[in-house]
């Protein structure tokens, strides 16, 4: 069964640093494109960015909002996603879903997320 | 920056059927893909590549495109359909999501 488990949410003071991790299992995940999508409370969906698997290329995307603070990463050996976040805003609160990304640029599966809380 | 548009809502009684509509510019150049959510879930993807349907989701569930305006329907709706529903697309590699529209069954 293909699966995917987020961990490392909390609470955490404007301006502060939290990293997000995404346990990967039933698949091959070093051939996976992997992203990260987020929903504030009561909102919509909202991309947050991408890696790509290393045979094509390991390269990473990211939404403007986010961009040049998050940083999205993968240790294959693992089989974890990661999401390192820098420089929190209030805005980033949001409850954070690990996905499978397809080269078709949508997502097939989904974690039951983790829930950032940036606050002071 | 590129965006897609839902209607906030829709409104249908059991056994009718709901059309939630997205419109974007890019539409005509780049598929698009539905995801059903409902309260305190994942999201969950109900139609890819404009009008195809992953295995396990219930054929009521259909997808069309017509220009710059993509419509997800669902035929025979079910109290359990009753859900928030997301559009969702690419502008190059950037992925974007519609407003979501909150599919009410009265």
């Amino acid at each position: 069964e293909v699966q995917l488990v987020e961990s490392g949410g909390g609470l955490v003071k404007p301006g502060g640093s939290l990293r997000l991790s995404c346990a990967a299992s039933g698949f091959t995940f070093s051939n996976a494109w992997m992203s990260w999508v987020r929903q504030a409370p009561g909102k919509g969906l909202e991309w947050v960015g991408r890696i790509k698997s290393k045979t094509d290329g390991g390269t990473t995307d990211y939404a403007a909002p986010v961009k040049g603070r998050f940083t999205i990463s993968r240790d294959d050996s693992k089989n974890t996603l990661y999401l390192q976040m820098n420089s929190l805003k209030t805005e980033d609160t949001a409850v954070y879903y690990c996905t499978t990304e397809t080269s078709y640029y949508y997502m097939d599966v989904w974690g039951k997320g983790t829930t950032v809380t940036v606050s002071s | 920056s590129y965006e897609l548009t839902q209607p906030p809502s829709v409104s249908v009684s059991p056994g009718q059927t709901a059309r939630i509509t997205c419109s974007g510019d890019a539409l005509p150049k780049q598929y698009a893909y539905w995801y059903q959510q409902k309260p305190g879930q994942a999201p969950v993807l109900v139609i890819y590549k404009d009008s195809e349907r992953p295995s396990g989701i219930p054929e009521r569930f259909s997808g069309s495109s017509s220009g710059t305006t993509v419509t997800l329907t669902i035929s025979g709706v079910q109290a359990e359909d009753e859900a928030d529903y997301y559009c969702q697309s690419a502008d190059s590699t950037h992925v974007v999501f519609g407003g979501g529209t909150k599919l009410t069954v009265l």
